[in-house]
């Protein structure tokens, strides 16, 4: 069936980096864009950006940018989410969502992955 | 002003209805929009339920069922999802989206509770 599958809970120290990554399968990948989407504890869901998974053009909403970085490996169908510098307030369960809107359709998070925590405490 | 506004919380009884609104900012009209409509119930991910534009666009998620309903309300400038014969597992978080100044915006969400 049609699913996202996104990596295990993540615990890093303030200064470290980490990579999500966010698997798919049972559609064509790259006739969906990813989107990333963040929510903090006990809050509501915020929408960081999308990459196109044709291109591999990533696109970062205001507040996701510098620090995040969007990529892709079409080999394996997988997207990833790469954040640097970790802070505090990056503690959050990110989630992979794909959208067929850029693509002439209209899906938009038909499909999300289950999130992944990322805690971020020294 | 932000551009989505949900009521924090709602509360109901099982088998009765609940609507849950998403009001656009005062300078954005409704009737432009498509909203959409997700159900986020405790320790799970967001489930998509249904996009509303109008009666002649709108669409619902696979699997969702016929009780679920989106629709609008233009004189209060709000988009409205609609839920009937409420069942103990329609309790979660519920947040409407729409596209607006190239990005995706969510509104804070609606705890709906089942009692």
């Amino acid at each position: 069936q049609v699913q996202l599958v996104q990596s295990g809970s993540e615990l890093k120290k303030p200064g470290a980096s980490v990579k999500v990554s966010c698997k798919s399968s049972g559609y064509t990948f790259t006739s969906y864009a990813m989107n990333w989407l963040r929510q903090a504890p006990g809050q509501g869901l915020e929408w960081m950006g999308w990459i196109n998974t044709n291109t591999g053009n990533p696109t970062y909403t205001q507040g996701f940018t510098g620090r995040f970085v969007f990529s892709l490996d079409t080999s394996v169908s997988t997207a990833y989410l790469q954040i640097s510098s970790l802070k505090a307030e990056d503690t959050a369960v990110y989630y992979c969502g794909r959208d067929s809107v850029w693509f002439g359709g209209s899906d938009v998070f038909d499909i999300w992955g289950q999130g992944t925590m990322v805690t971020v405490s020294s | 002003q932000a551009v989505l506004t949900q009521p924090s919380s709602l509360s109901a009884s099982p088998g009765a209805s609940a609507s849950l609104t998403c009001t656009l900012r005062s300078d954005i009209n409704v009737r432009t929009y498509r909203i959409y409509w997700y159900q986020q119930p405790p320790g799970s991910p967001p489930q998509f339920l249904l996009r509303y534009k109008s009666d002649s666009d709108k669409q619902k998620g696979s699997g969702v069922p016929s009780r679920f309903s989106g629709s609008k309300d233009a004189s209060a400038n709000a988009g409205i999802l609609l839920i009937s014969g409420l069942q103990s597992e329609d309790e979660g978080d519920y947040y409407c989206l729409v596209w607006h100044n190239s990005a995706w915006v969510f509104g804070g969400g609606t705890r709906l509770t089942v009692l």
